[in-house]
């Protein structure tokens, strides 16, 4: 079957680095995509990685491994917007999106 | 900005009557939609996929009589929850790609649905 896997609940500070990580066996790979979600609001497009490697984009990051069915998304210089959920999704062999249930990010001050 | 947009964003109803939800992409064309649902505290659930000019393409355990979907032009889709009950209180939320299969989907900004 296909399944994605990635944290419940990730806790962090104000200011500091968070890595939030994603497993995925899936039939078929063509991408995967990262997705903020703010409770009571609809996704939001933050990155897709298709080719191994890291892709940065302002305080924001998202590495894949193929191989390893890998990817994490890095948030720097935590604001306390960035609490949300965090969805990961691949897309597979028929470019059908397989969601994970959703990191929910919690930042302190 | 917004590529795509959908209404209305919350409508509560009484059981038994019917609501219909828009969908529409912004300045692109969409031959497909998806309809999403997600229950509080849990993730996406792809409900349909919309098709425009055929019939919508439903995902098992949904029902399509009771969830009419229809993609009549390029820029709309409409989900109609028929005879709504209290457990289809949901947020529904549609997407579509702007470019090909490869692109990321662009979510509407959802609409929350509660049945009385």
């Amino acid at each position: 079957g296909q399944n994605i896997d990635q944290p419940t609940e990730m806790t962090a500070t104000e200011g500091a680095i968070v890595q939030i990580n994603c497993t995925y066996q899936t039939s078929g790979f063509n991408g995967l995509f990262w997705y903020q979600q703010h409770a009571g609001e609809a996704p939001t497009f933050l990155s897709y990685n298709v080719l191994d490697g890291l892709e940065e984009k302002g305080r924001f990051s998202s590495f894949l491994s193929r191989s390893k069915g890998y990817s994490y998304l890095l948030l720097k210089e935590l604001q306390m917007k960035d609490s949300a959920s965090y969805l990961c999704a691949v897309s597979d062999s028929n470019y059908q999106l397989i969601w994970g249930a959703g990191t929910k990010l919690i930042i302190k001050p | 900005g917004a590529v795509v947009s959908q209404h209305p964003s919350w409508v509560i109803c009484k059981s038994g009557t019917s609501v219909k939800i828009e969908c529409r992409s912004l300045d692109f064309q969409a031959t497909t939609m998806f309809w999403y649902r997600q229950f509080p505290k849990q993730s996406l659930m792809l409900m349909a996929t919309s098709n425009e000019g055929s019939k919508a393409t439903y995902e098992q355990g949904v029902e399509k009589d009771k969830f009419l979907i229809n993609h009549a032009s390029l820029t709309l889709s409409t989900l109609t929850v028929t005879s709504a009950h209290p457990e289809d209180s949901s947020f529904y939320i549609c997407s579509a790609r702007k470019q090909g299969d490869a692109s990321p989907l662009h979510f509407g900004n959802g609409t929350r649905l509660t049945v009385t």
